[in-house]
């Protein structure tokens, strides 16, 4: 049974240029959240998201920043125009259901984003 | 103030040391408390999880919740430099999506 994957594992942008980050929940899972993390810093929340419908972004910057999660296919965050400060890790989960806390999330490996 | 304290340390210990972490929170909504290790350029991994307030032990782990004090900590027992890790905390309402994290600690375990 394979775990959470993310793809892909290292993107190197430009600024201005929009990233696109990958990630496949494990199987049976339909309950997606993304965090960032900054260096020496704790994952932060971003969006937790349900098949085709977003449930909770209410912490992914309002500009720039989209997330979606199609009933085929990985779930997909989107950076347009990105800025040095996006550079970080981006880190998937997926669960079964979307009680955060009363399960476990499964994380993925990780994008390493640097935005040159 | 943020919602979750964590010292990031380092913390630098012999191997076979009683390895103490700590976090401390604001939010008394939180129920549900977790403990996730992370090695170095890797996802985090589920450790230890804890309902309300009390003691869980698994293996070489302890892990303890204090919510009048809103206080937790995890043990380690015996540690082996492969505890060699980063440990975060987390920490959860009740019905809630979202999961706080500590910013981390940093433990090196010498051998």
């Amino acid at each position: 049974n394979a775990g959470v994957m993310q793809n892909p594992r290292h993107l190197v942008r430009r600024r201005g240029q929009e990233a696109r980050l990958r990630c496949s929940p494990m199987k049976g899972h339909s309950h997606v959240y993304w965090y960032r993390q900054l260096p020496e810093e704790g994952l932060k929340f971003m969006v937790y998201l349900q098949k085709e419908n977003i449930i909770d972004e209410s912490g992914m910057p309002k500009e720039r920043f989209s997330a979606e999660f199609p009933k085929e296919g990985p779930s997909i965050l989107r950076i347009q125009q990105v800025v040095r400060g996006d550079s970080a890790a981006y880190f998937c989960a997926s669960s079964p259901s979307g009680l955060a806390g009363q399960e476990t999330q499964y994380f993925g490996p990780g994008t390493r984003l640097l935005v040159l | 103030q943020k919602e979750v304290e964590q010292d990031p340390g380092p913390l630098s210990v012999p191997e076979g040391a009683i390895v103490s972490l700590n976090c401390t929170y604001s939010n008394s909504a939180f129920q549900y408390f977790m403990w996730y290790r992370q090695y170095s350029r890797k996802g985090p991994e589920l450790l230890m999880y804890t309902y309300s307030s009390g003691n869980k032990e698994d293996g070489r782990f302890t892990a303890q919740v204090d919510k009048s004090s809103k206080y937790i900590s995890l043990f380690i027992r015996d540690s082996q430099p492969s505890d060699s890790a980063t440990y975060l905390c987390a920490m959860s309402e009740t019905g809630g999506f979202k999961t706080i994290f500590g910013a981390g600690t940093r433990l090196f375990v010498k051998a």
